[in-house]
């Protein structure tokens, strides 16, 4: 079993949907989580970034982190076909701070 | 502005050909990463290091090498290109808490 799972998708929305996009992870002991978009060949970028359990929110985006269920999220309002790419969880902590990721969903918002 | 660089962007090579990957970054990480990634795939970690002449290999074995010289610079280098060598490779770097900083990317063909 991975550290970190993700369901690969496809996830298909139409426009203007609420999306939510969700990792599960094994590790106790991680602290940090990110959220990054990756559009086709090109490098991951950073979206979002929590500590700890909770929610931030960014525009249209919101992170959430329940540490007793070892599970978060991503929630996208208003998706636009802008948004369709691969989301990839992260996270890190427990001493070395190397960040895990998740295998990504695949995300498309169609007009 | 902070950044990460990566060249060459693309790269077309013959078998058997040695090649360089070149990364390099302005944020003052110690930590700093190659990942291997193929088309709608995930990202495979091959090597990492946690500062100056700290160099491990990843989770994914690969028959590159990597050096780590200076803070700012840790490029990758295959001493003989093959065809399942063919991929995109991602550099990044990381902050104390783990938030990763990617490059552009290089898409090798060989």
């Amino acid at each position: 079993q991975k550290e970190v799972e993700q369901d690969p998708g496809p996830l298909s929305v139409p426009e203007g949907a609420i999306v939510s996009l969700n990792c599960t992870y094994s590790n106790s002991a991680f602290q940090y989580f990110m959220w990054y978009r990756q559009y086709s060949r090109k490098g991951p970028e950073l979206l979002m970034y929590t500590y700890s359990s909770g929610n931030k929110e960014d525009g249209r985006f919101t992170a959430q982190v329940d540490k007793s269920s070892k599970y978060i999220s991503l929630f996208i309002r208003d998706s636009q076909p802008s948004d369709s790419a691969t989301y990839l969880c992260a996270m890190s902590g427990g001493g070395s701070y190397i960040p895990t990721f998740g295998r990504g969903t695949s995300l498309i918002v169609h007009p | 502005e902070a950044d990460i660089y990566q060249t060459p962007r693309y790269l077309v090579i013959g078998t058997g050909k040695k090649i360089t990957l070149e990364c390099s970054q302005t944020m003052g990480h110690d930590k700093m990463y190659w990942y291997q990634q193929d088309p709608g795939m995930e990202l495979h970690l091959i090597h990492y290091s946690y500062g100056v002449n700290s160099t491990e290999k990843g989770d994914l074995s690969s028959e590159s090498t990597v050096s780590r010289i200076r803070t700012e610079h840790f490029p990758l280098t295959l001493e003989s290109a093959r065809p399942s060598h063919t991929s995109q490779y991602l550099c990044a770097s990381s902050d104390l808490r783990g938030r990763a900083f990617f490059g552009q990317g290089t898409r090798l063909t060989v």
